[in-house]
């Protein structure tokens, strides 16, 4: 009963290759976040959907985009992958921007190489 | 943000209950304080958060300090699975450009020993 599936878990992409991430939920909730985690630091908001509405964080690279096609569906896109980007990169959902819980998925590591 | 302050690092042996505590001095009125971990290779989990009272859950206690100065988690009886970094988040839900978002500050790593 995976709520919050993030494909691939792992991810080795080349130096400037785009790469997409993949993430997609069951809970039906109006909100999807990424978040950026690398080696041994706090997970890091990226950008978040409030249904089709982008909201994009201050600090966050132009280097990185997002989709939400649909309510199921978010990517995050990587347009020319350095290797400072490569992390574990997480996705997750609430019901509302102000709901109270966020569900995480498991992440998805990035390699560049 | 409201920032928090948390130890590197705390050790407990299992079956024993753990105090994680986290201050947060700058905390304003519309402030909730939220818990979650990360277990090893996984994403974070929501554990518990509270306003002004003290709160219980099936996971976990949250006692907060009168001022709401500081808090602390309270792991009634760890296990070994409770091993993972405990992160202690100030959530600002009042509206603004915040819009009660997580920020996370660098945690707790828990150690649990069998």
């Amino acid at each position: 009963d995976a709520m919050v599936i993030q494909n691939p878990r792992y991810q080795v992409t080349q130096f400037g290759k785009p790469v997409t991430l993949s993430c997609s939920q069951t809970l039906n909730h109006n909100v999807m976040y990424w978040y950026q985690q690398k080696s041994s630091q706090a997970p890091k908001l990226l950008f978040h959907y409030y249904d089709k509405d982008f909201n994009n964080e201050a600090d966050t690279p132009d280097n990185f985009q997002s989709r939400r096609p649909n309510t199921s569906f978010c990517f995050l896109d990587i347009r020319s992958p350095g290797l400072g980007d490569a992390a574990m990169y997480l996705c997750a959902t609430s019901r509302e921007v102000k709901g109270v819980t966020q569900y995480f998925g498991p992440g998805t590591r990035l390699l560049v190489l | 943000d409201a920032k928090t302050t948390q130890p590197n690092s705390m050790e407990s042996n299992e079956e024993e209950p753990v105090h994680l505590p986290c201050n947060h001095s700058t905390i304003s009125g519309t402030d909730y304080i939220h818990w979650y971990r990360q277990l090893p290779s996984q994403g974070p989990e929501y554990v518990i958060h509270g306003l002004t009272s003290n709160v219980n859950n099936r996971m976990a206690s949250l006692a907060i300090a009168e001022d709401r100065k500081s808090s602390t988690l309270i792991l009634h009886r760890a296990t070994l699975r409770d091993a993972a970094v405990y992160y202690c988040i100030l959530r600002d839900v009042s509206g603004g450009t915040s819009y009660g978002k997580l920020t996370f500050g660098q945690g707790t790593i828990l150690t649990v020993h069998p």
